[in-house]
């Protein structure tokens, strides 16, 4: 399967621990994304990656929030001290240089109690 | 299974039947518009995109109308089959950003 692929699936934790979600783009794809979804909501963006360098954040983004792309290859986005409202899917995506259509992994699970 | 649905217009058609999905959008400045398709538990799937210099487009199956004077997009699916039963989300690209903002989804459920 050469698609995006995101890990853990599903994370469930107490409010207050530390979460990491790893992202493993197309192998070709220099662009790489972060998106969130709450149940009946659109995806919302988080923060998208060229290369290894972060080239926009949302406002959503707290600073408990903190995503990494290393080696323009697999990315991680950890969260700190989570709290109930964080509970959601984070969906990672990728795409080409130059291409608009973004390509979406199965997402990760959080939920916070 | 964990549904994206709650809370979503829904619409219901019948196995043979054309669907027709809308969309309003809110920024005059996008030039780029993609729908996509979300089944329960999994990640968006890109369906069909348009630009700005165009007011329709064809897939299989599937046909996009963009009107620009009053922002309205809608997806169009042919001969709509129960596999076609997802959320469906519209999303723009405004000129000079790179990332996708996305709308509102609706839930087409399609009844065998």
């Amino acid at each position: 399967d050469t698609g995006v692929s995101q890990d853990p699936r599903h994370k469930i934790t107490k409010r207050g621990q530390n979460v990491t979600f790893r992202c493993d783009p197309i192998s070709e794809h220099n662009r790489l994304y972060w998106y969130r979804q709450t149940l009946g909501q659109g995806p919302e963006f988080l923060t998208y990656f060229q290369n290894e360098a972060q080239l926009e954040k949302s406002r959503l983004l707290s600073d408990r929030f903190s995503a990494e792309r290393p080696k323009g290859s697999f990315s991680t986005l950890e969260i700190q001290r989570t709290e109930q409202g964080d509970s959601a899917m984070y969906l990672c995506a990728s795409s080409s240089r130059g291409g608009e259509e973004l390509f979406f992994g199965e997402g990760s699970r959080l939920t916070v109690l | 299974g964990e549904s994206v649905g709650l809370h979503l217009p829904t619409l219901s058609v019948q196995e043979g039947d054309n669907s027709i999905i809308n969309c309003a959008y809110s920024n005059s400045a996008s030039d780029y518009f993609i729908w996509y398709k979300q089944e329960s538990g999994k990640g968006p799937q890109f369906i069909i995109d348009i630009r700005s210099n165009m007011d329709k487009r064809q897939g299989q199956r599937v046909t996009v109308l963009l009107n620009k004077t009053v922002k309205h997009l809608s997806l169009q699916i042919a001969a709509t089959q129960p596999g076609d039963s997802a959320v469906y989300f519209c999303a723009e690209i405004p000129s000079g950003y790179s990332t996708l903002t996305f709308g509102k989804g609706t839930m087409l459920l399609v009844s065998p």
